[in-house]
């Protein structure tokens, strides 16, 4: 079955640090375009950053410089490290699979409180 | 800049038919979207991914009631024959030099 399952979410004071992992099974996600999208509590969509297969990374504007995305091709998995984390980045926070997102995880919850 | 439209809200009664609108901004109108669902309290599920042309690939599962189409910078959701659980917000998103998500549509079934 081709599924993402997402972990590491929590609750974080600001300015702390989180990873979050995606681990991918059915298909492998170093051959594949993937994302992070977050929803924030109430409000719509937001993509986050993604990972070409050849290895490329971009990032939205609202975390450059404090998010990094990387893969484990060996554990099928993907990251998502997060620094400097502030309350705005309070949200769900899902893996997608390729440009039109035909596969998504159940998302993990990340809080940014004090 | 790539920038996707949705009205914020539609409605329409159990078992009609209702059309939802996704509209790329100046300049894209030869993009491929992707629609998506996201019922209450749960993630978004892929519906299909919705080309220029109005051709279209659906994720598994997805119902034949669910069907896409296009008109220059348009692009269309129509869901027919409604039934209880097509209540959801549903969202386009397309990708360029970045990713980007329309603001949803939040769908009530009268």
């Amino acid at each position: 079955e081709v599924q993402l399952v997402e972990s590491g979410g929590g609750l974080i004071q600001p300015g702390g640090s989180l990873r979050l992992s995606c681990a991918a099974s059915g298909f492998t996600v170093s051959t594949n375009y993937m994302s992070w999208v977050r929803q924030a509590p109430g409000k719509g969509l937001e993509w986050v950053s993604v990972i070409y297969s050849g290895g490329s990374t971009y990032y939205a504007e609202s975390v450059k410089g404090r998010f990094t995305i990387s893969r484990d091709n060996s554990k099928n998995t993907l990251y998502l490290q997060m620094n400097s984390l502030r309350v705005e980045d309070t949200a769900v926070y899902y893996c997608a699979r390729e440009s039109a997102f035909d596969i998504w995880g159940q998302g993990t919850m990340v809080t940014v409180s004090s | 800049q790539l920038v996707l439209t949705q009205s914020p809200s539609a409605s329409a009664s159990l078992g009609a038919s209702v059309k939802l609108t996704c509209t790329l901004s100046s300049g894209h109108s030869s993009y491929a979207i992707a629609w998506h669902q996201q019922q209450p309290e749960k993630g978004p599920r892929y519906l299909m991914k919705l080309n220029s042309d109005g051709s279209h690939t659906k994720g598994d599962g997805i119902p034949d009631r669910f069907s896409g189409s296009s008109s220059g910078a348009e692009r269309y959701l129509t869901i027919s024959s409604l039934q209880s659980e097509d209540e959801a917000d549903y969202y386009c998103q397309t990708w360029g030099s970045n990713w980007v998500f329309g603001g949803g549509t939040k769908l009530t079934v009268l």
